[in-house]
């Protein structure tokens, strides 16, 4: 089955910078990678996805990259917010026989602080 | 338009116990699929419902089990409670058409079993 790893486990920048979370991905037949937030108590909020035949997504400060050789993709985020302080999940849906069930592998999560 | 809900928000269990949480989808949604997070880790897959069958399961013992009802809305059921099924259980609503696999996720059930 689908295996994700993700990096790095923790993450420290200070509001302004740049901040980069990386997956990768071992199931070639996977062709769908949404990025979640997860604050605490609350359950984990979309804030990007992917499909493989695109190579890049935008939106505003946040920016999501996939490269299907390498099968890894990565999340960057621009211009941190404190209110970015979260713990960020990447996925990757397994198509189980070709049809897009959905089943969605996470990696471990990264902890993203931004300090003031 | 309300969201994924799910109930109840905390539960506390014994040992040996049975425990149900229910969900609600997101509207328009007809699939769910149920997600147990240990602390500190990203989410497992348990299984998916659509059409009121079990489509797809994960690697969880037969005590795990579910049920979709004609209105979408999903259960899921644990017997015999371990203490390491003390987690929180997530419930995720989709749309079954391809180009619209996005899983919309509900806040979360808080499981704790003494």
């Amino acid at each position: 089955g689908e295996n994700v790893e993700q990096h790095p486990s923790t993450l420290s920048v200070q509001e302004g910078d740049s901040a980069v979370i990386k997956c990768t991905y071992s199931d070639s037949a996977s062709n769908y990678f949404p990025w979640y937030k997860q604050e605490l108590g609350k359950g984990p909020q979309l804030i990007i996805d992917i499909r493989s035949n695109v190579g890049e997504k935008k939106d505003q400060r946040i920016a999501v990259t996939l490269n299907k050789t390498a099968k890894h993709f990565s999340l960057h985020i621009t211009e941190t917010q404190p209110e970015d302080s979260a713990v960020y999940f990447c996925a990757a849906s397994d198509n189980a026989g070709g049809t897009s069930y959905g089943k969605l592998t996470f990696g471990q999560g990264t902890i993203l602080t931004v300090h003031p | 338009d309300a969201g994924v809900t799910q109930s109840p928000t905390h539960l506390i269990k014994t040992r040996g116990q049975q425990v149900t949480l229910r969900c609600s989808p997101k509207s328009g949604h007809d699939t769910v699929s149920w997600y147990q997070q240990a602390l500190g880790q990203g989410p497992q897959f348990i299984f998916q419902y659509y059409e009121e069958e079990e489509r797809q399961r994960g690697n969880f013992p037969d005590r795990f089990s579910g049920h979709q009802f004609p209105n979408y809305s999903s259960e899921l059921n644990v017997n015999a409670l371990l203490l390491g099924d003390s987690a929180l259980y997530l419930c995720a609503s989709s749309r079954d058409s391809f180009g619209e696999e996005t899983q919309y996720f509900g806040p979360g059930t808080r499981l704790l079993v003494l």
